[in-house]
């Protein structure tokens, strides 16, 4: 149980246009998500909470009109690269909070995007 | 805001030998500590984790131990085996937030 999937695992876009991940709970409800950034042989950087039904909340420094995240379900959570740059190019990674479970603080982690701007 | 540090940053060991991974945070707010390994390219994988009301936690090979008073948490490896090689992460939670150490990287010599 608590399996997380994102997709696509890889991008390789132009520089300009606009990127897509998705984040999903398969098999139980998530009333919050986390979106992380991490650089080659970083950490993870906290990019935004997700909370379904609501506003995400963006982390000091992280520009919402650029990353757009919407959290439409409680088991689909999207985060939107607008207008890519190289410098966005990195590895996303997602992760879940079950709703049900009784340790409320267990996150769950997707597989990753790995997103590369040309 | 929280602030979690992590050393060493690489860790060299023989197999068979113990490794130990340290961090401190500066919140006292902070009342959870999970740990997780991470294989290059991969997600990360929550191997141990302890709240603020125990001190001690085993897992097998692994243990977590934490010092509330001095604000610093460890883990420890026993027995270590070539598989055990990847980056670790310690994290503070608080505040529905989680805050990441900057990772160890673990190196099981065979």
């Amino acid at each position: 149980g608590a399996v997380v999937s994102q997709h696509p695992s890889w991008v390789i876009c132009k520089s300009g246009t606009s990127v897509k991940i998705e984040c999903r709970s398969l098999d139980f409800q998530a009333t919050t998500m986390f979106w992380y950034r991490q650089f080659p042989k970083q950490s993870l950087m906290l990019m935004a909470t997700s909370n379904e039904g609501s506003k995400a909340t963006y982390e000091q420094g992280v520009e919402k009109d650029k990353f757009l995240i919407n959290h439409a379900s409680l088991t689909l959570s999207t985060l939107t690269v607008t207008s890519a740059h190289p410098e966005d190019s990195s590895f996303y990674i997602c992760s879940a909070r079950d709703r049900d479970r009784g340790v409320q603080e267990t996150q769950y982690f997707g597989p990753g995007t790995r997103l590369l701007v040309l | 805001g929280e602030n979690v540090e992590q050393h060493p940053s690489t860790l060299s060991v023989q197999e068979g030998d113990s490794a130990v991974i340290k961090c401190t945070y500066s919140d006292s707010a902070s009342n959870y500590f999970p740990w997780y390994k991470q294989e290059l390219g991969k997600r990360p994988q929550l191997i141990i984790d302890i709240r603020s009301n125990v001190g001690e936690k085993k897992d097998q090979r692994i243990a977590v131990t934490l010092n509330k008073t001095a604000k610093h948490f460890s883990l420890h490896i026993t027995e270590t085996q070539p598989e055990d090689s990847a980056v670790y992460f310690c994290a503070a939670y608080n505040f529905n937030k989680f805050y990441f150490g900057s990772g160890t990287k673990l190196n099981v010599k065979p």
